[in-house]
């Protein structure tokens, strides 16, 4: 299996609103990123997980706030978003190495957000 | 930290020409890694062709080739014989070296290639 899946595939929600996003890999990844990408912009790194472990936070607003429950798993809760924070956010994996190699990261089809 | 550049916002090309994408990247690492990553429309983003700065030999992937000058701190990508599915945003990125853990990508701007029948 080398495929990195998304859900939603699309979410509208209000301000006051509380979701979250999933994303699930059985590729034996030890590494999961979140990105979010804006409508004809790259994607831009969010959060980075390494062993089950937040490692790196790109100054990301706390309204979001990513979870990494087991090693195939990666959710991103949302609360209190803002129209600008529409979007597509992407989810990733690799491999972790432990000197040199090409983390290659997998990417999910993402979920498209959309914060009335 | 590292900045990607790509000059050709889009760029258009009849079917089965040979179109050559532009990237120039800034960083002060010696070792690094260099990607090409394709996004359909309305598709996911999947990885074209890599690069490890450490080699000199260029990359290449059945159609696609890369033209990989350390010096300049250019990656260049050629689509050979182009295809109407290679219609698509490429996006170049660059990522250092991990040694353990784990990096995002630094992604360019992109290029929106667009094939004609």
């Amino acid at each position: 299996d080398t495929e990195v899946t998304q859900t939603p595939k699309h979410l509208v929600m209000g301000m006051t609103n509380k979701k979250s996003l999933k994303c699930e890999q059985h590729m034996g990844h030890r590494a999961m990123y979140w990105y979010k990408q804006k409508a004809k912009k790259p994607p831009e790194l969010m959060f980075v997980y390494s062993y089950e472990k937040l490692s790196i936070n790109e100054s990301v607003p706390s309204r979001f706030s990513p979870e990494c429950p087991n090693s195939s798993l990666l959710n991103l809760h949302l609360h209190a978003l803002q129209p600008e924070d529409s979007a597509l956010y992407l989810c990733a994996s690799s491999q972790v190495f432990l000197a040199g190699g090409i983390n290659e990261q997998f990417f999910g089809p993402g979920t498209r957000l959309t914060v009335l | 930290a590292q900045t990607v550049t790509q000059s050709q916002p889009e760029m258009s090309v009849q079917e089965a020409e040979t179109v050559t994408l532009s990237c120039t990247y800034d960083t002060s690492e010696n070792n690094y890694y260099l990607f090409w990553y394709k996004q359909p429309p309305s598709r996911q983003m999947i990885l074209v062709i890599r690069q490890e700065a450490y080699k000199q030999q260029n990359a290449t992937e059945n159609r696609f080739s890369v033209n990989f000058q350390k010096a300049a701190k250019s990656f260049s990508l050629k689509i050979s014989d182009s295809q109407l599915g290679d219609t698509a945003m490429y996006f170049c990125a660059f990522m250092k070296p991990q040694g353990g853990g784990a990096d995002g990508l630094t992604f360019g701007k992109g290029t929106h290639l667009i094939i004609q029948p």
